[in-house]
């Protein structure tokens, strides 16, 4: 069975510092997609990034990058510069074929505060 | 344009009411997906939809119950709910239902108590 964890429950840190989301993911396929959302308090889910299992090139946008690294089935976020902004639940999320459908597993969530 | 919408944005009902939750996107995805999210847990898979027809049913109790119209639109009804069903609903959709198909996209969620 898939599995995400996010060791970190919550992260406090001051605005302007930066900030590294763990993700870690257990899966059997070869064929995986992986995501990060981010949820502010108004609870709707952004989807912020998608990654293949085949494509381990690391991604910057803006203030955001995440490094996949498949050796440690790892799928960090980092949070360039925080600003308050950036305060909210971020999951991490693991997508599997399952039977034909896409079944989605989450980790638990990051809630991140950035302090001004 | 990635924007799922979903009405209403907060729902108050007792235990012998009747509600329709509702979910629309233009986006011409032809998966659509309830979830629900208890305070400060990940959300949870209910149902999927693919191409109008219910493909999964997460084991939700029949007090639940979804429907498709059509391509554009998903509703949740709810009757006889319990106050432990007080969550978040959230509705998404993706391309098609498989994986190669697959970021699903969230609409903003009606919050629903249930007293």
């Amino acid at each position: 069975a898939q599995k995400v964890t996010q060791a970190q429950t919550e992260i406090s840190v001051v605005e302007k510092e930066d900030v590294t989301l763990d993700c870690v993911y257990e899966t059997r396929d070869t064929t995986y997609y992986l995501f990060w959302y981010k949820q502010p308090p108004s609870g709707e889910l952004v989807f912020l990034i998608r990654r293949n299992s085949f494509d381990e090139q690391n991604e910057i946008s803006g203030r955001y990058s995440w490094n996949f690294q498949k050796s440690t089935s790892s799928f960090n976020f980092t949070i360039t510069a925080s600003q308050v902004v950036d305060s909210a639940v971020y999951f991490c999320a693991l997508s599997e074929n399952s039977g034909g459908y896409q079944k989605v597993t989450f980790g638990t969530g990051t809630k991140l505060q950035v302090i001004p | 344009d990635t924007e799922v919408t979903q009405t209403p944005k907060h729902l108050v009902m007792g235990m012998t009411n009747k509600k329709s939750l509702k979910c629309e996107q233009h986006m011409g995805h032809r998966a659509m997906y309830w979830y629900k999210q208890k305070a400060k847990k990940p959300p949870e898979l209910m149902f999927v939809y693919s191409y109008e027809k219910l493909s999964i049913n997460e084991s939700v109790p029949s007090r639940f119950s979804p429907e498709c119209p059509n391509s554009s639109l998903l509703n949740l009804h709810l009757h006889a709910l319990q106050p432990e069903d007080s969550a978040l609903y959230l509705c998404a959709s993706s391309q098609g239902p498989g994986t190669g198909k697959g970021t699903q996209y969230f609409g903003p969620g009606t919050r629903l108590t249930v007293l």
